[in-house]
C-alpha cells in the first residue's frame, strides 16, 4: 500500500512557463515533507521541506503547498528553467526519523 | 567536504555472490538510511540506523543485512544476490529530528545481478 503517491510519471513545459507537481499521502500521522530532485547517476538533492504547521513555503522558485484536510501537497517551480529538467520526489516522515518517498515525477522543461 | 561516500560505483554479481556496499557519512549525522530505487517504484527504505548501535528494518529489508560499525558508516550486505536485487542503491544520513534538509544521498551504487 503506497503511502506516498504520485500519479504523474511525467510532465513537460515550456521554459518560462510554471511547473506544478502534486503529491498525495494517505498517512495522517506524517507531518513533515520534504521534494527532491534527481539528475540521472547522481543521488537525490534537497529541494525544499514544509512542516505541517504551515500551508505554503518559499524558496526562490520554488514553492511548495500544503493541504493537510485533503491530504496533498504540491511543488510549484517558477519560472521554470531547461535545468530543472529532473525527476522530482516527495518525500514524507511522522517523526520517526523515516521518510517514505513517492514513485518520482520526470520534469522536462522544454526551450 | 564529502558528504555521504558510497562505494563501489557500480558492481556486477553472478546469483549467489554476496557483496557488502559500504557507506560513510563525514558530517556527524546520527541516522543513517540504505534506500533502492527501482523503476516506477521509488526509492523503497531497506534498513537504517536511527543512532549508533542500532538498526531497524524498512520496507523492503529481506535478503539484507546492515552494520552501523560506528557512527561515520553503515554497510549494507547481500548475503546471497538475487537477480530480484538488480537496482540502484542509495545511502543516507539524517542529522537527527526532522530538520530542514531532510536526508543528505550518497551518489549511488548501481548493482546488476546475473
Amino acid at each position: 500500500d503506497q503511502q506516498v503517491k504520485q500519479n504523474s510519471p511525467s510532465l513537460s513545459v515550456q521554459e518560462g512557463r510554471i511547473s506544478i507537481l502534486n503529491c498525495d499521502y494517505t498517512n495522517s500521522m506524517f507531518d513533515y515533507f520534504l521534494w527532491y530532485k534527481k539528475y540521472p547517476a547522481e543521488g537525490p538533492t534537497f529541494l525544499i521541506s514544509i512542516s505541517s504547521i504551515k500551508d505554503k513555503n518559499e524558496d526562490g522558485r520554488f514553492t511548495v503547498f500544503l493541504n493537510k484536510s485533503a491530504k496533498h501537497l504540491s511543488l510549484h517551480i517558477v519560472p521554470s528553467q531547461p535545468g530543472d529538467s529532473a525527476v522530482y520526489f516527495c518525500a514524507a516522515s511522522g517523526g520517526t526519523y523515516k521518510y517514505i518517498f513517492g514513485t518520482g515525477t520526470r520534469l522536462k522543461v522544454l526551450a | 567536504n564529502a558528504g555521504v561516500t558510497q562505494t563501489p560505483k557500480f558492481q556486477v554479481l553472478k546469483t549467489g555472490q554476496s557483496m557488502t556496499l559500504q557507506c560513510a557519512q563525514d558530517m556527524n549525522h546520527n541516522s543513517m538510511y540504505w534506500y533502492r530505487q527501482d523503476p516506477g517504484m521509488g526509492l523503497r527504505l531497506i534498513y537504517y540506523s536511527a543512532s549508533e548501535g542500532t538498526t531497524d528494518k524498512g520496507e523492503v529489508p529481506n535478503g539484507y543485512n546492515v552494520s552501523r560499525l560506528n557512527k561515520r558508516e553503515f554497510s549494507l550486505r547481500l548475503e546471497s544476490a538475487a537477480p530480484s536485487q538488480t537496482s540502484v542503491y542509495f545511502c543516507a544520513s539524517l542529522k537527527g529530528a526532522e530538520g530542514a534538509g531532510g536526508y543528505t544521498f550518497g551518489s549511488g551504487t548501481r548493482l546488476t545481478v546475473v
